[in-house]
């Protein structure tokens, strides 16, 4: 089946810093990727939709300056964090579509734990 | 507006017993819908899907799920429950006109006792 990396699977960051993180589909072009994030014992929240090549679509409440996400390849995209707090900590998952998979079927990746102290 | 609701945020179950999660929908179009689990820090794996045709859906580790568009539901379930089978697990729906979206539910922790 496809398969879908994230680097890194854990990261600890300094409040202020910016933090950056790739998610990679292995074995076939993803024309999109979704990025989510998951706080303890809750469900996943949509943040954003990346088309190759085009600007993110961000979900209502996500700030896009704070949440910067490119997907400059078909097989790439990445998620920076940028002036991270302790607010920011969770659990980063990406999911990522195509490759003759089904439009509907999304990939996901085993995840990228961020904390902020 | 789509959305995913579970019934029960915990489930307990003894070894051997029937697993039964609850899902229900809402969706102004048919859409597709699926059942993911997640282990402790992990990502989500696909359990199954339903897409369209029968509408008893077979998926791996022994887990099926029922689409009955009357109840607007998408019940998992597990006719023997192993210890294996303790996860987080998510239903979520996609509009089959709007590819981008999947909406997750609030997942149920299912716990299986020895």
């Amino acid at each position: 089946g496809a398969v879908v990396s994230q680097h890194p699977s854990w990261v600890i960051c300094k409040s202020g810093t910016s933090v950056k993180i790739e998610c990679r589909s292995l074995d076939f072009q993803a024309t999109t990727m979704f990025w989510y994030r998951q706080f303890p014992k809750q469900s996943l929240m949509l943040m954003a939709t990346s088309n190759e090549g085009s600007k993110a679509t961000y979900e209502q409440g996500v700030e896009k300056d704070k949440f910067l996400i490119n997907h400059a390849s078909l097989t790439l995209s990445t998620l920076t964090v940028t002036s991270a707090h302790p607010e920011d900590s969770s659990f980063y998952i990406c999911s990522a579509r195509g490759g003759g998979t089904g439009l509907y079927e999304q990939y996901f990746g085993p995840g990228t734990r961020l904390t902020v102290t | 507006a789509q959305s995913v609701t579970q019934l029960g945020s915990h489930v307990s179950v003894s070894e051997g017993a029937l697993v039964l999660l609850r899902c229900n929908y809402s969706s102004s179009v048919p859409p597709y819908l699926f059942w993911y689990v997640q282990y402790p820090n992990q990502g989500l794996q696909l359990l199954l899907k339903y897409t369209t045709g029968a509408t008893l859906v077979k998926g791996i580790n022994g887990f099926e799920a029922e689409f009955k568009k009357s109840e607007t539901s998408f019940h998992l379930t597990k006719p023997s429950a192993h210890m294996s089978d303790a996860a987080e697990y998510f239903c979520a729906v996609s509009e089959r006109t709007s590819y981008d979206k999947v909406i997750f539910g609030p997942g149920t922790s299912l716990s299986v006792i020895p």
